[in-house]
């Protein structure tokens, strides 16, 4: 199982680019990687996704180097908007792989 | 599309009663997906299905859990008899992973808030 670890919590403020990373030493060959956001009272939202290397969209980026044991979600220019906590997502495949979530980073940015 | 639709959003209930939750996912999509969220665990999967199929079941705490998906647009999780520590925020979520369950996104609904007292 590809158990992975993230920060409890962290402060940002406006403005500033924040940078969440999530360890998964165990990560599969078939894993994907995804983040999604959860604000207070609301299902997860997701963020992004990916398998390898760099991807990026409208709301985020998403870094994975070559032995994907690791990714860091990059979070450009925060609002106060983004407060929210954010899990980190490994796992599944055609073979029923577990689906892990992170225990979550919980960002405040402050004005 | 309305997204993922869950019923009722709240639940207060006593301890021995049974309580089934309902989920209604997004047309189309062919994982559903049962969460509970909780302080002290965080968000946990409880099973999940693919193509109304039982696929990993290894999450549901025990054997007073149970979930069906008689077909592709239902799904129920069955608490029987319930207990306190079963109060928790659960999710259904539903998504069309190409190649697996975690291949792509995954939506969820606004949850149900149980409370058994």
């Amino acid at each position: 199982l590809a158990k992975t670890t993230q920060p409890i919590s962290m402060d940002s403020y406006e403005g500033q680019e924040v940078n969440i990373t999530c360890s998964h030493n165990n990560i599969a060959t078939n894993d994907y990687i995804t983040w999604y956001q959860q604000f207070p009272s609301q299902g997860p939202r997701f963020i992004i996704q990916g398998y390898k290397t760099k991807v990026t969209n409208e709301v985020a980026s998403l870094f994975i180097p070559a032995d994907r044991k690791s990714s860091t979600l990059s979070l450009p220019r925060v609002s106060l908007s983004d407060t929210a906590v954010y899990y980190c997502l490994v796992g599944g495949d055609n073979q029923g792989g577990k689906l892990i979530f992170g225990q979550g980073t919980e960002l405040s940015v402050k004005p | 599309d309305a997204g993922v639709i869950q019923s009722p959003r709240h639940e207060v209930t006593e301890m021995g009663q049974e309580v089934t939750l309902r989920c209604k996912p997004i047309s189309g999509h062919d994982y559903l997906f049962w969460y509970r969220q909780t302080m002290m665990r965080g968000l946990e999967l409880l099973i999940y299905f693919n193509n109304n199929v039982p696929i990993d079941d290894s999450g549901m705490p025990e054997d007073r859990f149970s979930a069906k998906m008689p077909n592709a647009s239902f799904s129920t999780l069955k608490i029987q008899p319930s207990e306190p520590r079963d109060s928790a925020v659960y999710f259904c979520a539903s998504g069309s992973g190409t190649s697996g369950p975690s291949t792509d996104t995954q939506y969820f609904g606004p949850g149900t808030r149980l409370t058994v007292l």
